[in-house]
Protein backbone atom coordinates (compact mmCIF):
# COMPACT_ATOMS: atom_id res chain seq x y z
CA UNK A 1 0.00 0.00 0.00
CA UNK A 2 3.26 2.57 0.03
CA UNK A 3 2.37 5.43 -2.16
CA UNK A 4 5.61 6.35 -3.46
CA UNK A 5 8.15 2.84 -3.20
CA UNK A 6 11.83 3.62 -4.29
CA UNK A 7 14.35 0.39 -4.41
CA UNK A 8 17.04 -0.48 -2.83
CA UNK A 9 17.14 1.65 0.55
CA UNK A 10 20.83 0.91 0.71
CA UNK A 11 23.43 0.72 -2.12
CA UNK A 12 27.02 0.44 -1.52
CA UNK A 13 28.95 0.70 -4.54
CA UNK A 14 32.48 1.71 -6.06
CA UNK A 15 33.92 5.31 -8.20
CA UNK A 16 33.55 4.48 -12.01
CA UNK A 17 30.55 2.23 -11.29
CA UNK A 18 26.83 2.62 -13.22
CA UNK A 19 23.78 1.97 -10.64
CA UNK A 20 19.82 2.48 -10.71
CA UNK A 21 17.52 3.48 -8.42
CA UNK A 22 14.00 2.83 -8.80
CA UNK A 23 11.03 4.70 -7.81
CA UNK A 24 7.38 3.93 -8.59
CA UNK A 25 3.89 5.53 -7.50
CA UNK A 26 0.56 4.23 -7.20
CA UNK A 27 -1.24 7.91 -6.43
CA UNK A 28 -2.17 8.29 -10.04
CA UNK A 29 0.29 11.33 -9.82
CA UNK A 30 1.03 13.20 -12.41
CA UNK A 31 4.60 14.85 -11.97
CA UNK A 32 7.56 12.40 -10.32
CA UNK A 33 10.84 14.35 -8.89
CA UNK A 34 14.86 13.25 -7.78
CA UNK A 35 16.06 15.14 -4.93
CA UNK A 36 19.32 14.68 -3.44
CA UNK A 37 19.68 15.32 0.21
CA UNK A 38 23.81 15.75 1.13
CA UNK A 39 25.45 15.50 4.24
CA UNK A 40 24.43 18.55 5.65
CA UNK A 41 20.44 17.36 5.12
CA UNK A 42 20.01 20.05 2.52
CA UNK A 43 17.60 19.25 -0.14
CA UNK A 44 17.63 19.95 -3.86
CA UNK A 45 15.80 19.77 -6.65
CA UNK A 46 17.37 17.42 -9.50
CA UNK A 47 14.74 16.37 -11.60
CA UNK A 48 11.20 16.76 -12.28
CA UNK A 49 9.29 15.08 -15.03
CA UNK A 50 5.54 15.41 -16.19
CA UNK A 51 3.62 14.02 -19.60
CA UNK A 52 6.98 13.63 -20.96
CA UNK A 53 8.62 16.82 -20.14
CA UNK A 54 11.81 16.86 -18.49
CA UNK A 55 12.91 19.21 -16.52
CA UNK A 56 16.85 19.42 -15.19
CA UNK A 57 18.13 21.82 -12.49
CA UNK A 58 21.08 23.21 -14.53
CA UNK A 59 23.97 21.89 -11.57
CA UNK A 60 23.29 18.35 -11.71
CA UNK A 61 25.96 16.34 -14.22
CA UNK A 62 24.77 14.71 -17.14
CA UNK A 63 26.28 11.38 -15.63
CA UNK A 64 22.62 11.53 -13.99
CA UNK A 65 19.74 10.71 -16.42
CA UNK A 66 15.98 9.90 -15.23
CA UNK A 67 14.12 7.41 -17.21
CA UNK A 68 10.69 7.22 -17.26
CA UNK A 69 8.71 3.79 -18.79
CA UNK A 70 5.18 5.50 -17.78
CA UNK A 71 3.51 8.03 -15.57
CA UNK A 72 3.64 5.42 -12.37
CA UNK A 73 7.74 5.11 -12.80
CA UNK A 74 10.82 7.58 -12.52
CA UNK A 75 14.03 5.45 -12.38
CA UNK A 76 17.66 7.28 -11.87
CA UNK A 77 20.56 6.37 -13.23
CA UNK A 78 23.96 7.06 -12.72
CA UNK A 79 27.03 6.62 -14.57
CA UNK A 80 30.05 7.06 -13.44
CA UNK A 81 29.82 7.42 -9.74
CA UNK A 82 31.50 9.46 -7.85
CA UNK A 83 32.46 9.94 -3.80
CA UNK A 84 30.80 12.97 -4.32
CA UNK A 85 27.58 11.46 -5.47
CA UNK A 86 27.80 9.69 -1.92
CA UNK A 87 24.07 11.19 -1.28
CA UNK A 88 20.49 10.06 -0.11
CA UNK A 89 18.10 10.05 -2.44
CA UNK A 90 14.43 10.82 -2.71
CA UNK A 91 11.62 10.02 -5.10
CA UNK A 92 8.57 12.21 -4.73
CA UNK A 93 5.25 13.05 -6.64
CA UNK A 94 2.70 15.37 -6.64
CA UNK A 95 -0.77 15.74 -8.60
CA UNK A 96 -0.17 18.27 -11.94
CA UNK A 97 2.69 19.95 -12.02
CA UNK A 98 0.79 23.54 -12.21
CA UNK A 99 -1.11 22.94 -8.85
CA UNK A 100 1.31 24.73 -6.42
CA UNK A 101 -1.15 23.83 -3.42
CA UNK A 102 -0.06 20.12 -3.91
CA UNK A 103 2.31 18.63 -1.78
CA UNK A 104 4.75 16.50 -2.22
CA UNK A 105 4.70 12.90 -1.12
CA UNK A 106 8.00 11.42 -0.91
CA UNK A 107 9.52 7.83 -0.74
CA UNK A 108 11.43 6.76 2.09
CA UNK A 109 14.94 7.18 0.02
CA UNK A 110 17.80 5.51 -0.62
CA UNK A 111 21.27 5.91 0.35
CA UNK A 112 23.94 5.77 -1.98
CA UNK A 113 27.21 5.45 -0.38
CA UNK A 114 30.34 5.77 -2.99
CA UNK A 115 33.62 3.91 -1.98
CA UNK B 1 19.13 32.78 -4.44
CA UNK B 2 18.34 31.28 -1.34
CA UNK B 3 14.32 31.73 -1.19
CA UNK B 4 13.80 29.79 1.67
CA UNK B 5 15.23 30.69 4.76
CA UNK B 6 15.49 28.59 8.63
CA UNK B 7 17.48 30.53 11.01
CA UNK B 8 17.49 28.19 13.81
CA UNK B 9 19.99 24.95 12.67
CA UNK B 10 18.94 23.23 16.56
CA UNK B 11 16.01 23.81 18.68
CA UNK B 12 15.25 22.29 22.16
CA UNK B 13 12.25 21.87 23.71
CA UNK B 14 11.21 20.68 27.45
CA UNK B 15 8.36 17.91 26.92
CA UNK B 16 4.98 19.34 27.01
CA UNK B 17 5.80 22.88 25.84
CA UNK B 18 5.42 24.22 22.75
CA UNK B 19 7.70 25.03 20.56
CA UNK B 20 8.28 27.67 16.99
CA UNK B 21 10.30 26.99 14.31
CA UNK B 22 11.37 29.99 12.29
CA UNK B 23 11.07 30.09 8.36
CA UNK B 24 10.98 33.04 6.08
CA UNK B 25 10.51 33.11 2.01
CA UNK B 26 10.87 35.52 -0.57
CA UNK B 27 9.13 35.44 -3.59
CA UNK B 28 7.41 37.69 -5.99
CA UNK B 29 4.89 35.25 -7.07
CA UNK B 30 1.42 36.77 -5.59
CA UNK B 31 0.25 32.71 -6.05
CA UNK B 32 2.30 30.24 -3.77
CA UNK B 33 2.15 27.27 -1.24
CA UNK B 34 3.73 27.03 2.01
CA UNK B 35 4.68 23.79 3.52
CA UNK B 36 6.54 21.89 6.16
CA UNK B 37 8.43 18.47 6.44
CA UNK B 38 9.20 16.26 9.04
CA UNK B 39 12.25 14.39 8.83
CA UNK B 40 12.73 11.68 11.73
CA UNK B 41 16.14 9.98 12.20
CA UNK B 42 14.67 7.59 10.18
CA UNK B 43 14.86 9.18 7.09
CA UNK B 44 11.24 9.60 5.78
CA UNK B 45 9.88 12.87 4.68
CA UNK B 46 6.33 13.63 6.01
CA UNK B 47 4.25 16.04 5.06
CA UNK B 48 2.70 18.22 8.08
CA UNK B 49 0.55 21.15 6.99
CA UNK B 50 0.31 23.38 4.14
CA UNK B 51 -0.30 26.95 3.65
CA UNK B 52 -1.43 28.89 0.80
CA UNK B 53 -1.00 32.83 0.04
CA UNK B 54 -4.83 33.46 -0.25
CA UNK B 55 -5.89 31.90 2.84
CA UNK B 56 -7.02 34.16 5.53
CA UNK B 57 -6.73 31.86 8.41
CA UNK B 58 -3.93 30.36 9.58
CA UNK B 59 -3.44 26.29 8.59
CA UNK B 60 -3.73 23.70 11.66
CA UNK B 61 -3.53 20.24 11.82
CA UNK B 62 -3.84 18.66 15.48
CA UNK B 63 -0.72 19.69 17.34
CA UNK B 64 0.96 21.51 14.52
CA UNK B 65 -0.42 25.42 13.78
CA UNK B 66 1.43 27.63 10.77
CA UNK B 67 1.84 31.21 11.88
CA UNK B 68 1.46 32.68 8.44
CA UNK B 69 2.45 36.64 8.41
CA UNK B 70 1.99 37.57 4.67
CA UNK B 71 3.94 40.78 4.70
CA UNK B 72 6.93 39.63 6.86
CA UNK B 73 6.96 36.63 4.29
CA UNK B 74 6.97 34.44 7.16
CA UNK B 75 5.46 30.85 8.02
CA UNK B 76 6.51 29.64 11.36
CA UNK B 77 5.38 26.16 12.57
CA UNK B 78 4.12 25.79 15.66
CA UNK B 79 4.23 22.60 17.87
CA UNK B 80 1.90 22.73 21.00
CA UNK B 81 2.21 19.85 23.17
CA UNK B 82 5.71 18.42 22.52
CA UNK B 83 5.89 14.61 22.65
CA UNK B 84 9.44 12.92 22.57
CA UNK B 85 8.35 11.69 19.20
CA UNK B 86 8.42 14.98 18.00
CA UNK B 87 12.30 15.09 17.76
CA UNK B 88 13.55 15.13 14.28
CA UNK B 89 14.00 17.69 11.44
CA UNK B 90 11.93 19.98 10.44
CA UNK B 91 11.70 21.57 6.56
CA UNK B 92 9.73 24.73 5.45
CA UNK B 93 9.49 24.29 1.88
CA UNK B 94 7.24 26.13 -1.22
CA UNK B 95 5.86 26.00 -4.51
CA UNK B 96 5.09 28.79 -6.50
CA UNK B 97 3.38 29.19 -9.56
CA UNK B 98 0.91 28.24 -11.13
CA UNK B 99 2.05 29.86 -14.21
CA UNK B 100 5.87 29.52 -13.70
CA UNK B 101 7.00 26.41 -15.75
CA UNK B 102 9.10 25.23 -13.14
CA UNK B 103 7.53 25.50 -9.82
CA UNK B 104 9.52 22.86 -8.11
CA UNK B 105 9.81 22.90 -4.43
CA UNK B 106 12.16 24.13 -2.93
CA UNK B 107 13.50 23.52 0.91
CA UNK B 108 15.20 25.35 3.75
CA UNK B 109 17.92 23.82 5.13
CA UNK B 110 16.06 22.45 8.20
CA UNK B 111 16.08 22.37 11.55
CA UNK B 112 16.43 19.98 14.17
CA UNK B 113 14.41 19.60 17.07
CA UNK B 114 14.98 17.90 19.99
CA UNK B 115 12.44 17.10 22.91
CA UNK B 116 13.79 16.67 26.19
CA UNK B 117 11.74 14.29 29.00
Amino acid sequence: DTAVSQTPKYLVTQMGNDKSIKCEQNLGHDTMYWYKQDSKKFLKIMFSYNNKELIINETVPNRFSPKSPDKAHLNLHINSLELGDSAVYFCASSQVRQDYNSPLHFGNGTRLTVT
Amino acid sequence: AQKITQTQPGMFVQEKEAVTLDCTYDTSDPSYGLFWYKQPSSGEMIFLIYQGSYDQQNATEGRYSLNFQKARKSANLVISASQLGDSAMYFCAMREGPYLSNNDMRFGAGTRLTVKP
